[in-house]
């Protein structure tokens, strides 16, 4: 169980486009979710938090026009690149946080290349 | 400001040696501590966690310490196995927030 899925696993994409990248809890509910990115041999780090049903929070740094989030469902979340440049090529990964337990989940991750 | 460091990017053990990998933080405020291990293109998976109100939580090969008066964590992987061979982070959450900040992790590699 507490089985997390992104979709794509990898996207290449010209620069100016927008890119939705989508974060599902399985076989639970998460009212939760995170959104961090990862460059490579650096931390995670995070960059939103997705609550379902209201708007996400973001951290310092982080441009929310430019990285919308959208938490329409207790087992979805999905963000959008938009306008994407190269400079945000990275590894993007979710975590959904199981209601009743501490402790979050990982999704595999999604990999963006923006050329 | 890294709040989470991981201050040794990389170590190598022999199978069957004890793998220290160590964290330290900078914020008092942190109450819960966790490690991840990390596969290149895939997500953290959870290893093992500790409260604040705890210096060590043991789960099976993996032990976790805490000394909150040096901020500093350390987790021990005995005996080590060549499977073990992989990227660590540790990451720090205060209050319920669920916010996780993370270190820079640690690639640990266990030779046959």
């Amino acid at each position: 169980g507490a089985v997390v899925s992104q979709h794509p696993s990898r996207v290449i994409c010209k620069s100016g486009t927008s890119v939705k990248i989508e974060c599902r809890s399985l076989d639970f509910q998460a009212t939760t979710m995170f959104w961090y990115r990862q460059f490579p041999k650096k931390s995670l780090m995070l960059m939103a938090t997705s609550n379902e049903g209201s708007k996400a929070t973001y951290e310092q740094g982080v441009e929310k026009d430019k990285f919308l989030i959208n938490h329409a469902s207790l087992t979805l979340s999905t963000l959008t690149v938009t306008s994407a440049h190269p400079e945000d090529s990275s590894f993007y990964i979710c975590s959904a946080d199981r209601i009743s337990y501490n402790e979050q989940f990982f999704g595999p991750g999604t990999r963006l290349t923006v050329l | 400001d890294q709040q989470v460091k991981q201050n040794s990017p990389s170590l190598s053990v022999q199978e069957g040696r004890i793998s220290i990998l160590n964290c330290d933080y900078t914020n008092s405020m942190f109450d819960y501590f966790l490690w991840y291990k990390k596969y290149p293109a895939e997500g953290p998976t959870f290893l093992i966690s500790i409260s604040s109100i705890k210096d060590k939580n043991e789960d099976g090969r993996f032990t976790v310490f805490l000394n909150k008066s040096a901020k500093h964590l350390s987790l021990h992987i005995v005996p080590s196995q060549p499977g073990d061979s992989a990227v660590y982070f540790c990451a720090a959450s205060s209050g319920n927030t669920g916010k996780l900040i993370f270190g820079q992790g640690t690639t640990l590699q266990v030779k046959p």
